[in-house]
């Protein structure tokens, strides 16, 4: 089983600050990269599904980019509300039925 | 639609008593998936499916086990529970990876067992 690595765990940010996290995979041997945000109470949503090295994909103040060549993801939050608070999490997919996620990154953004 | 949908939303067990988690969604989706999440581990993968007949084991199968009768439905069976097997537990399905662009998992809402 391939390791899906988060960082950092948590991040505690200021209301209208920008922020980026990154999920991190040891091999480019998969079909799809997913990112979901998971609030407290509730089930995980999928924000993205990137597949191809140099994938960028935007929803509103939320980017991701892929680079599958060296094993990253990166999900950038642009302006940072109280709202985006929640815990967003990585998954790689290979084309088996298997999706295993990441530990997650907890965000927690202060009025 | 309803989309995925989990039952019970609660439960409490006595150890090595049996009960099945069950799971239901209407999207047609031929993935099917059970995930467990457990304080600073986020979801771990306990027994997946591709397909009504065919299911396999993720990562943290001991304990479960499942069985894909129809596409609609994958429930979960804990033959005799254990405190460890405390968790939330979380259903999900999607469409094969390959056949479109959004292959995404939705999840049903939930269900909080404790052990005791």
């Amino acid at each position: 089983i391939l390791n899906v690595e988060q960082s950092p765990q948590s991040l505690h940010v200021q209301e209208g600050d920008s922020t980026n996290f990154t999920c991190s995979f040891p091999s480019s041997n998969f079909y799809a990269l997913h990112w979901y945000r998971w609030e407290t109470a509730k089930s995980p949503e999928a924000l993205f599904v990137m597949t191809l090295n140099g994938d960028e994909k935007k929803k509103g103040r939320i980017s991701a980019t892929l680079n599958t060549k060296e094993g990253y993801s990166y999900l950038y939050i642009k302006g940072s509300q109280p709202e985006d608070s929640a815990t967003y999490l990585c998954a790689l997919s290979w084309g088996t039925g298997k999706l295993i996620f990441g530990q997650g990154t907890t965000l927690q953004v202060k009025p | 639609n309803a989309g995925v949908t989990q039952t019970p939303k609660f439960q409490v067990l006595k150890t090595g008593q049996s009960m099945t988690l069950q799971c239901a969604q209407d999207m047609n989706h031929e993935y099917m998936s059970w995930y467990r999440q457990d304080p600073g581990m986020g979801l771990r993968l306990i027994h997946y499916s591709v397909g009504a007949g065919i299911t396999d084991q993720g990562e943290v199968p001991n304990g479960y086990n499942v069985s894909r009768s129809t596409t609609e439905d994958f429930p979960l069976r804990l033959l005799s529970a254990a405190p460890s097997q405390t968790s939330v537990y979380f259903c999900a399905s999607r469409i094969p990876d390959g056949s479109g662009p959004n292959t995404e998992a939705f999840f049903g809402q939930g269900t909080r067992l404790t052990v005791v």
